[in-house]
Formats: structure tokens, sequence, C-alpha cells
């Protein structure tokens, strides 16, 4: 079974502190993704990676920076926390290949910023 | 336009009838076609992937693409109360590598 897991399910932070989520895949996937999901917005790509020490910006990523230094491992870092980025954050994984694009999400992270 | 569209429902289903959910899509380059199952408070859950024309069956669950028309739905047979979830389409486009297109979700409620 693949396994993605999540730092934390829930975190509450103020406004202007930095902020780290962490994601761990341990399938050996070469893909990685974070997202953020709002009501009525559905999913929104924020950076992905498709390689150690790669990363693509998504639809979203002001405010935001990612930091891959290790295949399994994917981090989102909210530089400077802002109410507006209340949201519930969401990791994928998926492997690379004609055939594989198949993304399996962690439990999520409920970040509250006040 | 966006790229991948949904009824947002509710859509509303007795216990042990068909639940029909649709989704198209805007791209006709799309190759990769995908059902996630999301539970309130949960994250998605993968429950069909479908690569080519005609129907894909799992269990109760038969995903249908159509690339001619860009639309791709997913039929629930004998549906129960579990199957109670918001279901995302989502879309994979190929000029994009392995970057993923959501819809919004249909909101579906099985009546016991």
């Amino acid at each position: 079974d693949v396994k993605v897991t999540q730092s934390s399910r829930y975190l509450v932070k103020r406004t202007g502190e930095k902020v780290f989520l962490e994601c761990v895949q341990d399938m050996d996937h070469e893909n990685m993704f974070w997202y953020r999901q709002d009501p009525g917005l559905g999913l929104r790509l924020i950076y992905f990676s498709y390689d150690v020490k790669m990363k693509e910006k998504g639809d979203i990523p002001e405010g935001y920076s990612v930091s891959r230094e290790k295949k399994e491992r994917f981090s989102l870092i909210l530089e400077s926390a802002s109410t507006n980025q209340t949201s519930m954050y969401l990791c994928a994984s998926s492997a690379s290949g004609e055939a594989s694009y198949e993304q399996y999400f962690g439990p999520g992270t409920r970040l509250t910023v006040t | 336009q966006k790229e991948v569209e949904q009824n947002s429902g509710p859509l509303s289903v007795p216990e042990g009838a068909i639940a029909s959910l649709n989704c198209t899509y805007s791209d006709r380059v799309s190759q990769s076609f995908f059902w996630y199952r999301q539970y309130s408070g949960k994250s998605p859950e993968l429950i069909m992937s479908i690569y080519s024309n005609g129907d894909k069956e799992d269990g109760r669950f038969t995903a249908q693409l159509n690339k001619a028309s860009q639309y791709v739905s997913l039929l629930i047979r004998d549906s129960q109360p579990s199957d109670s979830a918001t279901y995302l389409c989502a879309v994979n486009n190929k000029n994009t590598g392995n970057q993923f297109y959501f819809g919004t979700g249909t909101s579906l409620t099985v009546i016991p």
C-alpha cells in the first residue's frame, strides 16, 4: 500500500509566523505535490516536484515555498503566515511513467492562522 | 473555462439505486482520468482510473470514458449509505506532465 504521511493533522499559527508542513512518502515516488483545498474552490495546486531539488510552481504559489532535499520528503513553507492561508493542505505523490500518473494523498493538515 | 467541470450537487439517491456522476473536461489532449472519493474532513482516496474509451468496472463502480465528447462518468451500483461522500474527477494533461486538474466535486448522499 502507498503511504503518504503529513507531519500534523491540525495546526494553529499566528499571523506572521513561519510555518513548515512536512510530507513523507514510502513508495519511492518521483513526483510530489502540495495542494490546498477550500470550500467551493476545490483542490488548487501550490507547488510540485519531479525530482530531488526540483520544483515547479503550480497555480497559486504566492506566499509559499517548498523544499525537496530527499526523494521521500517534500516540505511546504509559509514564509509569513496570513489569515487567508487558513486552509486544508494536502500532499500527494505519484510514480513517473506512461501509465503511472495515479496520485495518492496524505491525510491532510488543517491549518488555522489567527 | 474551467479545465474540469462537475455538477456540485447535492445528488441524492435511495439505498440500492444507481448513482451517476458526470465530469466534462476542456482539453482534448487529456489522456488519464481519475475518480476520487472524499469523506467529510478526510483526504481524497483514489477509487478508479481510466485511460481508454469505454467502460471499466471494479466491483460496484464503473467508470465510463468518451474522449470524443470529452466526458467521463462514474456509476455506483447498489448504492450504500457508506458511499455518501464528495466525488472528485481528475484529469491529467499530457502537456503538463504529471500535473492533475481537479473538478470541484459532486456531493452524493445515499438515503437509507
